[in-house]
């Protein structure tokens, strides 16, 4: 199975400030159709995940525009350009290219 | 879109369990469906995948040959049939839409407790 190896783990951060997420595969998340099947999702304290990217830099629907995804190779990366209250909690990123899907250990988002 | 799980509960080792989730807003059998879970505290676990049709499954190991994933497109339910619980399968259970490489929507989970 493929590992998805998040950093850190635990993340203080000062509201208003940037923040960033490193999560990297285990290998290449390069699919035989070209698309790169990365994504992340964030998990508020009591509530289900929610997707916030997909294949690697696609926001979703009603997704500020403050989160971001890149990659570089099996290197992945969630910024935040200011962070807000409501974004405290975990982040996970998730590969969908290769079977089973598998998850990053998750990063906790809390205020410093 | 909405998931919504039940059937979770506490059960003793060795127990079994029916997990359903109701799906709405979509047209489910275009759809393959997913379990995933969350022990406590801790992160995310894939279990199970059923195809739109029902006719291709994949299970985790650690859950293989105890669990049965199926789906009901006439009723527009997934299920999940837990056999032989061991304590380490108590987490919440959420049921989650597929979408080419990704989990487009979540149910708010069951939780399954296993305890003597």
């Amino acid at each position: 199975d493929v590992v998805m190896t998040q950093s850190p783990l635990s993340l203080p951060v000062t509201l208003g400030q940037p923040a960033s997420i490193s999560c990297k595969s285990s290998q290449s998340l390069v699919h035989s159709d070209g698309k790169t099947y990365l994504n992340w999702f964030q998990q508020r304290p009591g509530q289900s995940p929610r997707r916030l990217i997909y294949k690697v830099s696609n926001r979703d629907s009603g997704v500020p525009d403050r989160f971001s995804g890149s990659a570089s190779g099996t290197d992945f990366t969630l910024k935040i350009s200011r962070v807000e209250a409501e974004d405290l909690g975990v982040y996970y990123c998730m590969q969908g290219t290769h079977w089973p899907y598998t998850f990053g250990q998750g990063t906790k988002l809390e205020i410093k | 879109v909405q998931l919504v799980e039940s059937g979770g509960g506490v059960v003793q080792p060795g127990g079994s369990l029916r997990l359903s989730c109701a799906a709405s807003g979509f047209t489910f059998d275009d759809y393959p469906m997913h379990w995933v879970r969350q022990a406590p505290g801790k992160g995310l676990e894939w279990v199970s995948l059923i195809s739109g049709d029902g006719g291709t499954t994949y299970n985790a190991d650690s859950v293989k040959g105890r669990f049965t994933i199926s789906r009901d497109n006439s009723k527009n339910t997934l299920y999940l049939q837990m056999n032989s619980l061991r304590t380490e399968d108590t987490a919440l259970y959420y049921c989650a839409q597929d979408q080419s490489g990704s989990y487009l929507s979540w149910g708010q989970g069951t939780l399954v407790t296993v305890s003597s």
